[in-house]
This record gives structure tokens, C-alpha cells and sequence, in this order.
């Protein structure tokens, strides 16, 4: 079957760098996303990979190895406003999105 | 300016009621959506339409209908709810390019409460 898996909660220091983890079984790649939810609001999105390395986008930057099914994003400079739900989610051969439980991130001063 | 628009934002209903979502995009998507997310705050795909057409039909209740008059609307319409159907709803659009993949694009939401 196809399977996301991400940490259920992350707790971080304000000012400080967090790395979130997300490792896929997927019936065919298309690339993988990041999104990020605000509570009450909708998924935002954050990044795209769909070969290897690292993506840089300001404070925010994704990493993604195919050959492990893993990708991890990263956030520097930790504000309060990151304080949020980060979502993995992999186009799978039909470009189908499966996605991630997600990641709650908080964010203490 | 909003991309993806649904309405209503906030519905709260009776069990055994009838009521329809509203989602329109102007970005152009030839695909759309209906995700469910639940307490859990898992997403969970409901339907996806590409030019009016049907693609992905999950599995859900067959009280759930989907219509899309064109491409650019996705309808939701729910028949005889149920105290399990409340949930955000969230409809969104995507379309498939080399640059970004099929990045989603996701309205404001739905918060539907059957009581």
C-alpha cells in the first residue's frame, strides 16, 4: 500500500532551527510537497521536489532523497507565526497527491 | 482575487437535512477537488474532477454528489446528514505542469457541524 509517515508533534524554541521528517512508500513518484496549515485555515503550499538535494526558499528550505523515500524540511530563524501543522504529501504515478497525517509544530518563546 | 472560493464558510445543520457547497477557481485548473478533514486532522480525498469529468470517486457514502457544470466549478451536495459528516470541507484545484508537479491550491474551507 502507499504510506506517509511523518512525526505526530514537534516542540521548538523561538530563534531556533527545526527539521521535520517525512518517509514514503508510494506506488510510483511525481514529486512531493510541503504544505502548511494554520489552525482554522487551509493548507498553504510551502515546497516542491522532484529530484535530489536541497531546495532553499528564505527561511524555509526542503531536502529530498528518492533513492530513500525521504524528504525533510527544514525552518530557520524560528518565528511564533511558524507555530503550525506541516503536511507531506507525494504525487504518486497517476499524480495522484497522498498525503501525510502532518506535523504539529510548536513554537515556544 | 481568491483563487479557490467556497461558500458557505461555516454551516451548521440538523441530521437529516440536505445542503450543497459551493466552489468556484478562476486559475485556469482543468482538476478539482473535494478533501474531507476530519478531527484528526487528516485529509482525506473525496473526489477529484479533470474538465468535468469524474476521475477519483473514494469511498464515500453515495449521499455525497459531486457536480461540476464546468470546469471552473465543483458542487458538493450532501443528502440526509449525518452527525459523522461534520468536518471541514475543503475544495481545491491543481494543475499538471513540468515545473510544479500538480501543486494543489486549496479554498478557505467548509466547517460543516450536523447537530
Amino acid at each position: 500500500g502507499q504510506n506517509i509517515d511523518q512525526p505526530t508533534e514537534m516542540t521548538a524554541t523561538e530563534g531556533a532551527i527545526v527539521q521535520i521528517n517525512c518517509t514514503y512508500q508510494t506506488s510510483g513518484f511525481n514529486g512531493l510537497f510541503w504544505y502548511q496549515q494554520h489552525a482554522g485555515e487551509a493548507p498553504t503550499f510551502l515546497s516542491y521536489n522532484v529530484l535530489d538535494g536541497l531546495e532553499e526558499k528564505g527561511r524555509f528550505s526542503s531536502f529530498l532523497s528518492r533513492s530513500k523515500g525521504y524528504s525533510y524540511l527544514l525552518l530557520k530563524e524560528l518565528q511564533m507565526k511558524d507555530s503550525a501543522s506541516y503536511l507531506c504529501a507525494v504525487s504518486d504515478s497517476n499524480y495522484q497527491l497522498i498525503w501525510g497525517a502532518g506535523t504539529k509544530l510548536i513554537i515556544k518563546p | 482575487d481568491t483563487a479557490v472560493s467556497q461558500t458557505p464558510k461555516y454551516l451548521v445543520t440538523q441530521m437529516g437535512n440536505d445542503k450543497s457547497i459551493k466552489c468556484e477557481q478562476n486559475l485556469g485548473h482543468d482538476t478539482m477537488y473535494w478533501y474531507k478533514q476530519d478531527s484528526k486532522k487528516f485529509l482525506k480525498i473525496m473526489f477529484s474532477y479533470n474538465n468535468k469529468e469524474l476521475i477519483i470517486n473514494e469511498t464515500v457514502p453515495n449521499r455525497f454528489s459531486p457536480k461540476s457544470p464546468d470546469k471552473a466549478h465543483l458542487n458538493l451536495h450532501i443528502n440526509s446528514l449525518e452527525l459523522g459528516d461534520s468536518a471541514v470541507y475543503f475544495c481545491a484545484s491543481s494543475q499538471k505542469d513540468g515545473l510544479s508537479g500538480n501543486t494543489i491550491y486549496f479554498g478557505e474551507g467548509s466547517w460543516l457541524t450536523v447537530v
